[in-house]
């Protein structure tokens, strides 16, 4: 069936150091993807997104790429701080669809 | 802060007893969204609304869920008789869709519900 999923579990990194948060889908016929910001306590928090026709967007402190051809996403985080840690989700959406599918989610460890 | 709340934003309750959550999202936003998480798990999709009609609902949602948008504003989830499988957190979502095209989603805090 269709999937969002993500390759770790738990990410730590050291504060200044980038973090990579990967995740694979399924659904070739998606139209966009989304990353997600979810601390504590609290509902997902949106980041970033990309569209299916793009391959990088950049935004602040943050990058996401999108490989089709592997059907990857990334997250990247630049001079990660501790205000980063938290879980982050990537998700799929379909530009006349309604839901998002979300992937597990990666936690990431800001060590200072 | 998004703009979206809900209330209560943590419910305990017996088995077999009836819930109901409450939404309000973001006053321009035409859609509203249900997700449910359970530790550990990302958000799977519950329902949505379009103004007042429900436009899709999951598999997820049993007959002992209900959901409701009456006037195009706030909304409602209703459990009844709930199990312990119940037990997770009821997130709301609201969004503006122009022509059919549904722009970046807002999450509110969560409704958390605990089944004794």
């Amino acid at each position: 069936g269709e999937s969002v999923g993500l390759h770790l579990p738990t990410l730590s990194v050291q504060e200044g150091d980038n973090s990579i948060i990967n995740c694979a889908y399924s659904n070739s016929a998606s139209d966009y993807f989304i990353w997600y910001k979810q601390e504590s306590g609290k509902g997902p928090q949106f980041i970033i997104d990309i569209r299916s026709n793009m391959d990088k967007r950049q935004g602040q402190r943050v990058t996401v790429l999108l490989n089709k051809t592997v059907k990857h996403l990334s997250l990247q985080i630049a001079a990660t701080q501790p205000g980063d840690s938290a879980v982050y989700f990537c998700a799929e959406n379909r530009v006349y669809g309604g839901k998002l599918i979300f992937g597990q989610g990666t936690e990431l460890s800001v060590k200072p | 802060d998004t703009g979206v709340s809900q209330n209560p934003r943590h419910k305990i309750t017996k088995r077999g007893q009836n819930v109901t959550f409450r939404c309000d999202p973001i006053s321009e936003h035409n859609r509203l969204y249900w997700y449910r998480q359970t530790l550990g798990q990302g958000p799977e999709f519950l329902t949505y609304f379009q103004n007042e009609a429900q436009l899709e609902k999951s598999r997820l949602l049993s007959d002992r869920f209900s959901a409701e948008r009456p006037k195009g504003s706030f909304s409602t989830l209703e459990i009844q008789r709930t199990e312990q499988g119940d037990s997770a957190m009821y997130l709301c979502a609201s969004s503006l869709a122009l022509a059919g095209v549904s722009l970046e989603q807002f999450f509110g805090p969560g409704t958390r519900l605990t089944v004794l």
